[in-house]
């Protein structure tokens, strides 16, 4: 079965640091977003992307985050400027048409 | 007005047991509710999921139950098996690709053989 691929598994950074989170959609699938998950806690929309821009975010998605679709096959968020509360497991999914979504398995971000 | 509530947060149920999830919502406008079940380590994993034109939906030992009047919907595990012991979340959205599913808190079952 196909599957929406994640790297890193675990990232680990210093407060005020750039990261990037990278992920392979499936191929055929149109709709790219990313959700977090706080420790124990629910998941939370962060961004869709379809077509090249952004068509829905959350409060969460503010200035410090962005995405991008830099090629054919990578979908990737950056955090500019990391803060302690960042820290959190990052899941992208893709989905087709219909709004069944495919989860990665998550990366897990560690901000020191 | 956009929040899923669900409960029980943990559920402990015997092998060969019922399990029951409950879970709802506020924004009348929500049209898709999918369950998703999740392993440590692991992204979440569409279940089952209705749309409220009907009030059950069937697979396998999975059963949602959907009470539009209520606002509430409800997942069934029958026969529940050490290896349903996992996550479970429900969610609700606008029946749109590109759109934000709204979780709930998550409910942790274990299945004690």
């Amino acid at each position: 079965e196909p599957e929406v691929t994640q790297t890193p598994s675990h990232q680990v950074t210093q407060m005020g640091q750039e990261v990037i989170l990278r992920c392979v959609p499936i191929s055929n699938h149109l709709y790219f977003y990313w959700y977090r998950q706080i420790l124990g806690q629910k998941v939370e929309f962060l961004v869709s992307f379809y077509n090249n821009e952004i068509s829905e975010k959350s409060e969460i998605f503010d200035d410090q985050f962005s995405v991008e679709r830099p090629d054919g096959s990578n979908f990737t968020l950056k955090i500019r400027s990391t803060k302690l509360e960042d820290s959190a497991m990052y899941f992208c999914a893709s989905s087709g048409f219909l709004e069944k979504l495919f989860f990665g398995s998550g990366t897990q971000l560690s901000v020191l | 007005q956009q929040q899923v509530k669900q409960s029980p947060q943990s559920l402990i149920v015997q092998k060969g047991g019922i399990s029951i999830i409950n879970c709802a919502y506020e924004n009348t406008a929500f049209d898709y509710f999918p369950w998703y079940q999740q392993f440590p380590g692991k992204g979440p994993a569409l279940l089952i999921a209705i749309r409220p034109d009907v009030s059950e939906k069937k697979e396998g030992r999975f059963t949602i139950s959907f009470n539009k009047s209520a606002k509430q919907f409800s997942l069934h595990i029958m026969d529940s098996q050490p290896g349903d012991s996992a996550t479970y979340f429900c969610a609700a959205s606008y029946n749109q690709a590109g759109t934000a599913l709204i979780f709930g808190k998550g409910t942790t079952l274990s299945v004690s053989s």
